[in-house]
């Protein structure tokens, strides 16, 4: 099964409104990345939170991380219709060096 | 800026066909992995590797080669296409740090396979 498990699968908001995802994982990590990816398009790094690291901020993002229940959380605030995109959370598992496990992402759509 | 090219952004292949998919950087990173991804079921990894010359299999190798004699060039090779192997695939890299970091990906290539 997937290491990183996104919920909700799709989210559906209007322009303006916070948008927030979850990303729940099984094993221990080293860190815990969020990509975004536009439609039919390559993926691209939005922010990496550490296992050390409890909050981190990037202009309109907010990451959360919580290693005692193994999840994340990223708030986008004050969302536009360019946000309009599918959102992964990527774990990298501790032991093993180099890899990424990915989930199966969140649709979110920003109604204009 | 990281640049990931990938050789075609599209390209149709009939069953038994070998498909190479070329994926090249510019940033000097020594990781490089290849991914496909389909609906439902996210990125799974195919092969990845490290150093040239040097590879690992992922989570879903059957079916698929890959090849790294140069730093900035990684193939994939799928020796004897079949219609399961319609996909879009994705091509990364990274630096290899200590612990795992940031990938930079392609713009990806779908494939399809009749």
């Amino acid at each position: 099964s997937q290491q990183g498990e996104e919920d909700p699968q799709a989210l559906s908001i209007q322009e303006g409104e916070n948008a927030t995802m979850n990303c729940s994982y099984k094993t221990s990590i080293n860190n815990l990345q969020w990509y975004r990816q536009n439609s039919g398009r390559g993926l691209v790094h939005l922010i990496l939170i550490r296992s050390n690291e409890r909050e981190k901020h990037s202009g309109r993002l907010r990451v959360t991380l919580d290693t005692s229940k193994k999840s994340s959380s990223l708030l986008i605030t004050a969302s536009r219709a360019a946000d309009t995109a599918s959102y992964f959370c990527a774990t990298a598992p501790r032991g093993a060096t180099n890899k990424l496990i990915f989930g199966t992402g969140t649709l979110l759509a920003v109604q204009p | 800026d990281v640049k990931v090219t990938q050789s075609s952004r599209y390209l149709v292949k009939r069953t038994g066909e070998k498909v190479f998919l070329e994926c090249v950087q510019d940033m000097d990173h020594e990781n490089m992995f290849w991914y496909r991804q389909d609906p439902g079921l996210g990125l799974r990894l195919i092969y990845f590797s490290y150093d040239v010359k040097m590879k690992e299999k992922g989570d879903i190798p059957e079916g698929y080669s890959v090849s790294r004699e140069k730093k900035e060039r990684f193939s994939l090779i799928l020796e004897s296409a079949s219609t399961n192997q319609t996909s879009m695939y994705l091509c990364a890299s990274s630096f290899r740090g200590k612990w795992q970091e940031t990938q930079y990906f392609g713009p990806g290539t779908r494939l399809l396979v009749l």
